[in-house]
């Protein structure tokens, strides 16, 4: 059961323009969801998250946005960089559970 | 400076061979977790523990064991009944399994079958 989906497995954008991935999820139970990105041949590091109780997060060039009604949300990269090719995974944390999408592939062109 | 260690990058395995991939983290986080991750799939939780001493089944347990002797060290062993071994493995530690933490993630080990 795929409780976290991302429906787009590739992005590509110009640099300097706004990238947008979506993650929708399914369980209302999750209460905290991340966006992790990777590299080739990496791990996952880290990007941005967000608590329920909060709609929108920024952290620089990164915002994350949370509808929760919607069980939707989104990264928005702006402006869009060619270092932030790579995957995107997003994750959703509730009730001792992290789920993860199965990522988007994000290239920025130059 | 403090993260996460997989060892090895790659590893190939024979047929109805046990192999154990390492994964050890100085962060002095209490949780630790691995996932398998597939071509066009997320990343699905083998085993984790909360722990030293304790850990419990994820989604796709069958046919590996794990251990937690330490808490700096987690290593997973794929047995010979894991009929579908290839995969990329990513072990990952948080401060616990709890509270509003991310993970951190090793760089992974790629298993192969010979």
């Amino acid at each position: 059961d795929q409780q976290v989906k991302q429906n787009s497995p590739s992005l590509s954008v110009q640099e300097g323009r706004i990238s947008i991935l979506n993650c929708d999820y399914t369980n209302s139970m999750f209460d905290y969801f991340l966006w992790y990105k990777k590299y080739p041949a990496e791990g996952p590091t880290f990007l941005i998250s967000i608590s329920s109780i909060k709609d929108k997060n920024e952290d620089g060039r990164f915002t994350v946005f949370l509808n929760k009604s919607a069980k939707h949300l989104s990264l928005h990269i702006v402006p869009s960089q060619p270092g932030d090719s790579a995957v995107y995974f997003c994750a959703a944390f509730g009730n001792n559970d992290m789920r993860f999408g199965a990522g988007t592939r994000l290239t920025v062109k130059p | 400076d403090g993260g996460i260690t997989q060892s090895p990058k790659y590893l190939f395995r024979k047929e109805g061979q046990n192999v154990t991939l390492s994964c050890e983290q100085n962060l002095n986080h209490d949780a630790m977790y691995w996932y398998r991750q597939d071509p066009g799939q997320g990343l699905r939780l083998i085993y984790y523990s909360q722990i030293v001493n304790d850990f419990q089944k994820g989604d796709i347990a069958e046919g590996y064991s794990v251990s937690r002797e330490k808490k700096e060290s987690f290593p997973l062993t794929v047995t010979s009944a894991q009929k579908n071994p290839t995969a990329f493995y990513l072990c990952a530690s948080s401060i616990n399994r709890v509270d509003n933490q991310p993970q951190h993630f090793g760089d992974g080990t790629r298993l192969s079958i010979l």
